[in-house]
């Protein structure tokens, strides 16, 4: 595996279900990011971590909560979820927070039902 | 915070026409992305290009930092560069500092 990968590349899931999205980047970077990004409105940042730490948490919902285990690795666990959060949901990472490019996965496409 | 519009916000062309999208950024920066998102959402570097001009094929990039814009050319366009087009520059936006995006320019290429 090469760049960052998604997994899984669609969800769909009920509004009391309980799942996880999940982030590896295989780039050697330092930063890692989610994005959500909904039907007809720009990309969101929702978090940011650098080297584990979470640096940023721009307002989201207590329903998303991200995990970082290790520089390469990024989760978005999701509980209770909303309609409303249908939306693609990207990962991003860069070699330090907002230094140099960012490079971005595929996408986790996800619809609550 | 910093400003990123992008112009046209939607364009029409018939395969192998030429294009220029264009990036407007209100305040200084120290880097500019240009990425294309596919039809399936992927978001694909295209640029990193702080300043002068660059060339991968058939697309070319250009920013003048101190004018504050970037210019992504498209020459001999092909139906696969069908989606949408984004620059991104560092900056503040509601406090906080982040990649800030661009609404966007939708290419649909014509066969």
């Amino acid at each position: 595996e090469t760049g960052v990968t998604q997994t899984p590349r669609h969800l769909v899931m009920g509004m009391t279900n309980k799942k996880s999205l999940k982030c590896e980047q295989h780039l050697g970077h330092n930063a890692m990011y989610w994005y959500k990004q909904s039907a007809k409105k720009p990309l969101e940042l929702m978090f940011v971590y650098s080297l584990e730490e979470r640096v940023e948490n721009n307002s989201v919902p207590s329903r998303f909560s991200p995990e970082c285990p290790n520089s390469s690795h990024l989760f978005l666990h999701l509980h209770t979820l909303q309609p409303e959060d249908s939306a693609l949901y990207l990962c991003a990472s860069s070699v330090a927070t907002y230094s140099g490019e960012q490079y971005f996965g595929p996408g986790t496409r996800l619809t609550v039902t | 915070g910093i400003q990123v519009e992008q112009s046209p916000p939607d364009l029409i062309l018939q395969e192998g026409a030429n294009s220029t999208l264009r990036c407007n950024f209100s305040d200084s920066v120290n880097n500019l992305q240009w990425f294309h998102q596919n039809p399936w959402g992927q978001l694909i570097n295209l640029f990193y290009i702080p300043s002068g001009t660059k060339q991968n094929g058939r697309l070319s990039a250009t920013t003048v930092a101190t004018e504050r814009y970037s210019l992504l050319y498209i020459s001999s366009s092909q139906t696969t560069d069908s989606g949408v087009y984004f620059c991104a520059v560092p900056g503040t936006q509601g406090g906080s500092e982040k990649l800030v995006f661009g609404k966007g320019t939708k290419l649909t290429v014509n066969p």
